[in-house]
């Protein structure tokens, strides 16, 4: 069980363009998902919470009108990078949170590797 | 401070030993402590989570609680190269976001 899965594992795109990431819970319904963000050899990045039916939350510093997150069910939220530059390639990774004797275990999707030319 | 902290590392264990894989943190309001296992390349996996003081032990893997030193620990018994990854230690409050640690990288050698 909590399997998360993540499409595309990889996309190179042009500088300017958008791109859009997909995270889906494959066996239990999540209401709530975390984008994630890792530069080589850096710890993981919250950029932002994903609620399904309202709006996400966004960690400081991360833009909100360049990076659009849309949970539009309880299996599935997707991430934009829009106007993509060089300096956003990164490893895009989700997860997806169950509640677990009163607290929340997060399980991770297998992430999307982006590069921007 | 920052947040989590974990020993960089790289540290380096003989297969079959114990590695030991330590982690403090600043906040005494968390609640809940998490250890991720990330190949390179790849997303970080659960190996472990911990909310009360003491030792949990699941298979060859011990993590220890101690809230009042506001540490955590994981320990690898019988290390297998396999094992060798880099190890998230994550901390998360009552809202259940996660903060993580650096990462300690672990090579087990054979």
């Amino acid at each position: 069980g909590a399997v998360v899965s993540q499409h595309p594992s990889w996309v190179i795109c042009k500088s300017g363009t958008s791109v859009k990431i997909e995270c889906r819970s494959l066996d239990f319904q999540a209401t709530t998902m975390f984008w994630y963000r890792q530069f080589p050899k850096q710890s993981l990045m919250l950029m932002a919470t994903s609620n399904e039916g309202s709006k996400a939350t966004y960690e400081q510093g991360v833009e909100k009108d360049k990076f659009l997150i849309n949970h539009a069910s309880l299996t599935l939220s997707t991430l934009t990078v829009t106007s993509a530059h060089p300096e956003d390639s990164s490893f895009y990774i989700c997860s997806a949170a169950i509640k677990a004797g009163g607290a929340y275990e997060q399980y991770f999707g297998p992430g999307t590797r982006l590069t921007v030319t | 401070q920052k947040e989590v902290e974990q020993n960089s590392g790289p540290l380096s264990v003989p297969e079959g030993a114990i590695a030991s894989l330590n982690c403090t943190y600043s906040d005494r309001g968390s609640q809940s402590f998490f250890w991720y296992r990330q190949y390179s390349g790849k997303s970080p996996e659960l190996i472990m989570f911990i909310y009360s003081n003491g030792d949990k032990e699941d298979g060859r893997f011990t993590a220890q609680l101690n809230k009042a030193s506001q540490y955590v620990s994981l320990l690898i018994r019988d290390s297998q190269p396999s094992d060798s990854a880099t190890y998230l230690c994550a901390v998360s409050k009552s809202n259940y976001k996660l903060t993580f640690g650096k990462g300690t990288l672990l090579t087990v050698n054979p």
